[in-house]
């Protein structure tokens, strides 16, 4: 199955600090997407792309945080100035046949 | 929008043991699928199954779609079983459920 790529695996970053997220995503895809888990709890929808825009974004998602996609291969998810509560595991998903697959994820610890 | 609820929250299972977790969404999906979390939080796919039927080793789902709901059999579990099991609905985007935590002792 094709893979979706993120790095790095396991961030540790002070309160007020910006982090970026990067993930490399199946190629040829148009759709991507950003979804959250804290510790203990589902996973949450963050924000669709789509062709370069966002395409739908959660209450989640509100002005600290942004999408990019900076070259053709890859999609960055920053977080402005990050608080405790940014703490959780992110992964970003790409459309795979009739699914969905996911990254192995990112996990955040604000401190 | 959709709601996605899971049943049990909680399982715990002996080695060798069958389960059936349960799913139930509040709306019309145009699919559903099926992923395990492992302890190293990774989410791997188990099944895309918008209706029917699907088998693959010793797990299996069904979804009926027309009653909303969706179920995983887990046969002769083992202890790799572990972990959380979320079903997840998608309308525009995939919708996760609340999770079935799974533990299988020797």
């Amino acid at each position: 199955e094709p893979e979706v790529t993120q790095t790095p695996s396991h961030q540790v970053t002070q309160m007020g600090q910006e982090v970026i997220l990067r993930c490399v995503p199946i190629s040829n895809h148009l759709y991507f997407y950003w979804y959250r888990q804290i510790l203990g709890q589902k996973v949450e929808f963050l924000v669709s792309f789509y062709n370069n825009e966002i395409s739908e974004k959660s209450e989640i998602f509100d002005d600290q945080f942004s999408v990019e996609r900076p070259d053709g291969s890859n999609f960055t998810l920053k977080i402005r100035s990050t608080k405790l509560e940014d703490s959780a595991m992110y992964f970003c998903a790409s459309p795979q046949g009739y699914g969905y697959t996911f990254g192995s994820g990112t996990r955040l610890t604000v401190v | 929008g959709i709601q996605v609820e899971q049943s049990p929250p909680d399982l715990i299972l002996q080695e060798g043991a069958n389960s059936t977790l349960r799913c139930n969404f509040s709306d019309s999906v145009n699919n559903l699928q099926w992923f395990h979390q492992n302890p190293w939080g990774q989410l791997i796919n188990l099944f895309y199954i918008p209706s029917g039927t699907k088998q693959n080793g010793r797990l299996s789902a069904t979804t009926v779609a027309t009653e909303r709901y969706s179920l995983l059999y887990i046969s002769s579990s083992q202890t790799t079983d572990s972990g959380v099991y979320f079903c997840a609905a998608y309308t525009d985007k995939l919708i996760f459920g609340t999770g079935t935590r799974l533990q299988v002792f020797p």
